[in-house]
């Protein structure tokens, strides 16, 4: 089993609509959750880190379920901009050091 | 603004050459990384080194080793690249303790043949 598991997509919505991404991650010693988003062909970039009670950033959502050991991403109103692919990310916060263990990714197109 | 950059955006390798990637960082951050991003396999992490001269194992340190001489540079060695490196190559970077964002470089696409 996968550390960090993601469904890959694609997931095609019109814009304008709301869109929601899971994450499961197989440690419950985790300590760290984020977001990253990928664009095609580029490096990833931190889109926000998962707080436990929660957490917003404009159009995007993020929350955890610590009990049940996944990570949701919501992203409401789609832009055509938002079209990538989110990296699911978790740190175990091990002290040799800032490791990050990603999901393989969930890609989603959003099309006019 | 934040900068890692990487020697080489494409690379085209011999089986059996040695390859070198080089890795540049210019926020004074402790930690580099490198990654290797595969389809259907996400990013896995090679190697990693949290201070000048020293090197953790990552997931898959198999047939790589790395070189930490100054702060800024995170060099990865292909001893005897083999057709099942080729990957997208990915570099990162963070500051120390708990802070977390790691900033990747543009990545090398290396083909080994």
């Amino acid at each position: 089993r996968k550390e960090v598991e993601q469904d890959p997509g694609p997931f095609n919505v019109p814009e304008g609509a709301t869109v929601a991404f899971n994450c499961t991650y197989s440690n419950s010693a985790s300590q760290s959750f984020f977001w990253y988003r990928q664009d095609c062909r580029k490096e990833p970039k931190l889109l926000m880190s998962v707080y436990s009670s929660g957490n917003e950033d404009g159009r995007f959502t993020a929350q955890l379920n610590r009990a049940s050991q996944y990570i949701s991403l919501l992203i409401r109103d789609s832009k055509l901009s938002d079209s990538a692919t989110y990296l699911c990310v978790v740190n175990n916060d091990n002290n040799a050091g800032n490791m990050l263990t990603f999901g393989g990714g969930t890609r989603l197109m959003v099309k006019p | 603004d934040v900068k890692v950059t990487q020697s080489s955006r494409y690379l085209v390798k011999r089986t059996g050459e040695k390859v070198f990637l080089e890795c540049v960082q210019d926020m004074d951050h402790e930690n580099m990384f490198w990654y290797r991003q595969d389809p259907g396999l996400g990013l896995r992490l090679i190697y990693f080194s949290y201070d000048v001269k020293m090197k953790e194992k990552g997931d898959i340190p198999e047939g790589y080793s790395v070189s930490r001489e100054k702060k800024e540079r995170f060099s990865l060695i292909l001893e005897s690249a083999s057709t099942n490196q080729t990957s997208m190559y990915l570099c990162a970077s963070s500051t120390g303790g708990f802070t977390h964002e790691q900033y990747f470089g543009p990545g090398t696409r290396l083909t080994v043949t």
